[in-house]
Parts: C-alpha cells; structure tokens; sequence
C-alpha cells in the first residue's frame, strides 16, 4: 500500500499571503488529521476530518482551516499567513473508525517558510 | 501545560545495550500510547504503541511498558543499532467530551544517540 502523501514538500511565503497545502491519506483510510511542528512548540494537533466533515480540531486560530474531499483526500489552508507560521505541517492517516484506540501513519511534511 | 513529557532531550547508548526512552504524561483520560521515530526532514515512523488496559507490548527489538498509576512509559530498544539513531516521540490519545477521540498529544522528543 502507498503511504501518506503531502504537496508540495517545500513553500516559501510572504506574510499576509495564502497557502493551501495537499494530502492524500493511505487507501481505505477515511481519517486524516494535520499537525503544525515547530522548534518551540513541538507537535501540536490542527484538525481532524472524517468523512468530509471536521470531526475535532486543537486550539490555533481561524485562519487556519481545512476541509476533505469524496475520496479521503484532504487540504488544509493557512490564511493572512504571520512570520510564526513557518513550520513542517504534518498529515496523518488513519481509518477513523476505531475511537481513541487507533494508530495514526504520517506523511513526509510540508515545509512552510514564511518571509 | 505539557500533558506528555519527555524530560531527556537526549540520550546516548553504545551500539549493542539497551536503550530506555522515557515518558510521563498528566491526563488521566489518556487510554492509548504511542512511539514514533523521526528522522530530520521527514514525517514521524509509527513504532509501537499500548493501549491503558495493558502493561506491556513487545515488537521485536522494542518494548514499550506503561505505569498507569505512575502515570509513565517507556520504550525498550534491545539490542541498540546505529539505525535507531533518531528522535523519538512520545504520544497519547484519549476520547474528548465531544465524544469523538482526540488528536494525539505528543512529548517534545528525545534525541537518541546510538554510539559504535
């Protein structure tokens, strides 16, 4: 089976720009979740999206969102884009339908550098 | 405040002993542990993971023990190799009052060190 995938791997940005980010989850899986890792804060938990609709989502700010298609697949977009955005966004996968109890698998990351 | 704590950034092991990783967490809602290896530039590689009803879980080279009253785990790699050079992260999951389950909370890392 094919992994996680994200696009692009890098980006750079300007601050107040816009940027949406791809990934594409392990077949069958019907979870996907994205992570902001940082140097300061770690990992930390964006959102989570399950069968096109958000199922819970961590504490960032609205200008961060994210939405997932038909087929699993699923974006997130960071809006009006600050300097402290800059960081690896992580995907993960899963099949969503086991609760807590459930191993995420994780794509390679895309690099946000915002200027 | 850090619900998963990995309080070792770093760690250093001769090739061929056993390295103990370390982790401690706060919430006791926590019901599901993970360990992920990360190398740089890449994402975090699934290891092993235990679930709140057990003590210990085994996969070939790795153990991972959980202390619920301790409210502490730790991963178990023996024999050390030079591949298991990386930074390691602890995760925890639970269920959250929506009733959906949670996004993993993860520890700050330790960085491993296998030495010849």
């Amino acid at each position: 089976k094919a992994g996680v995938t994200q696009t692009p791997r890098y980006l750079i940005k300007t601050r107040g720009q816009q940027v949406t980010l791809s990934c594409s989850p392990i077949s069958g899986h019907r979870s996907v979740s994205w992570y902001q890792q940082t140097p300061g804060q770690g990992l930390q938990f964006l959102f989570e999206y399950f069968s096109e609709t958000q199922r819970n989502k961590g504490n960032f700010p609205g200008r961060f969102s994210g939405r997932q298609f038909s087929n699993s697949r699923s974006e997130m977009n960071v809006s009006t884009l600050e300097l402290g955005d800059s960081a690896l966004y992580l995907c993960a996968s899963s099949s969503g339908t086991s609760g807590s109890t459930e191993t995420q698998y994780f794509g390679p990351g895309t690099r946000l550098l915002v200027l | 405040d850090q619900q998963v704590k990995q309080n070792s950034p770093s760690l250093s092991v001769q090739e061929g002993r056993i390295s103990i990783l370390n982790c401690d967490y706060t919430n006791s809602m926590f019901d599901y542990f993970l360990w992920y290896k990360k190398y740089p530039a890449e994402g975090p590689t699934f290891l092993i993971s235990i679930s709140s009803i057990k003590d210990k879980n085994e996969d070939g080279r790795f153990t991972v023990f959980l202390n619920k009253s301790a409210k502490h785990l730790s991963l178990h790699i023996v024999p050390s190799q030079p591949g298991d050079s990386a930074v390691y992260f602890c995760a925890a999951r639970g269920m959250y009052s929506g009733g959906g389950a949670d996004g993993l909370t993860f520890g700050k890392g330790t960085h491993l060190i296998i030495q010849p």
